[in-house]
């Protein structure tokens, strides 16, 4: 079965800071995704960064990056430079070749941003 | 470029009042679609997903019902809502299979049931 574990529940981090949002993943399938989404206050969800299992490099997108250990079964979020606007809820998702067209996702992890 | 667009974006309905949610995607054929349900302060449940026309699997047994009537076209009903049904409800839509594209949201339509 596909189980996402996101254990932080709320992090804080100091405005210019970096944060790292963890992510764990339990799958027996060989090719799969890992996705992490922002959802702001707002609602929406924000498709933020993509890694692939068989991509060697980790993924990065701006101030954003994918900390993929495949050996772990981790997939932590990487944020620098944090800005007030990041303050939201991140969630981490994946979909494998078994699971078809279906994602699932973690729980999430609250985010502050401090001034 | 692809958008999806859905509405209501508020709803504020009594128990036992039917409902009708509805989510279109343009820019793309054939998409995959999706709707979640999310309460308040919880992670998303899929609901239903869709691979085509009037090919609909349900993922949680509910009074609720989605219909594919175009391509491009997702609704969410029910008959009669219950307190339960309460939450913010998300659809969705991606192309590829097996995790190797994103699912895309919409802007989500916040329920409360009184």
């Amino acid at each position: 079965a596909q189980k996402i574990t996101q254990t932080q529940p709320g992090m804080f981090v100091q405005e210019k800071e970096a944060v790292t949002l963890d992510c764990t993943y339990d799958t027996s399938d060989q090719s799969y995704g890992l996705f992490w989404y922002k959802q702001p206050s707002s609602g929406e969800m924000i498709f933020l960064i993509y890694q692939g299992s068989y991509d060697e490099q980790n993924a990065t997108e701006g101030r954003y990056s994918l900390n993929f250990q495949k050996a772990r079964k981790s997939a932590n979020l990487v944020i620098s430079a944090s800005q007030l606007g990041d303050s939201a809820m991140y969630f981490c998702a994946m979909g494998s070749e078994n699971t078809g067209n279906q994602f699932y996702f973690g729980t999430g992890t609250s985010l502050t941003v401090i001034p | 470029s692809q958008t999806i667009h859905q509405w209501p974006a508020t709803l504020v309905q009594p128990v036992g009042s039917p409902l009708s949610l509805e989510c279109t995607v343009e820019g793309t054929s054939n998409p995959n679609l999706y709707w979640y349900r999310q309460a308040a302060g919880r992670g998303l449940q899929l609901l239903f997903y869709s691979i085509g026309i009037d090919q609909i699997s349900s993922e949680v047994p509910q009074n609720l019902s989605a219909s594919r009537p175009q391509d491009r076209q997702f609704i969410l009903s029910s008959k009669k809502l219950l307190l339960s049904d309460s939450g913010f409800y998300l659809c969705a839509w991606s192309v590829g299979y097996g995790g190797n594209q994103p699912q895309h949201f919409g802007d989500g339509t916040r329920l409360s049931i009184l």
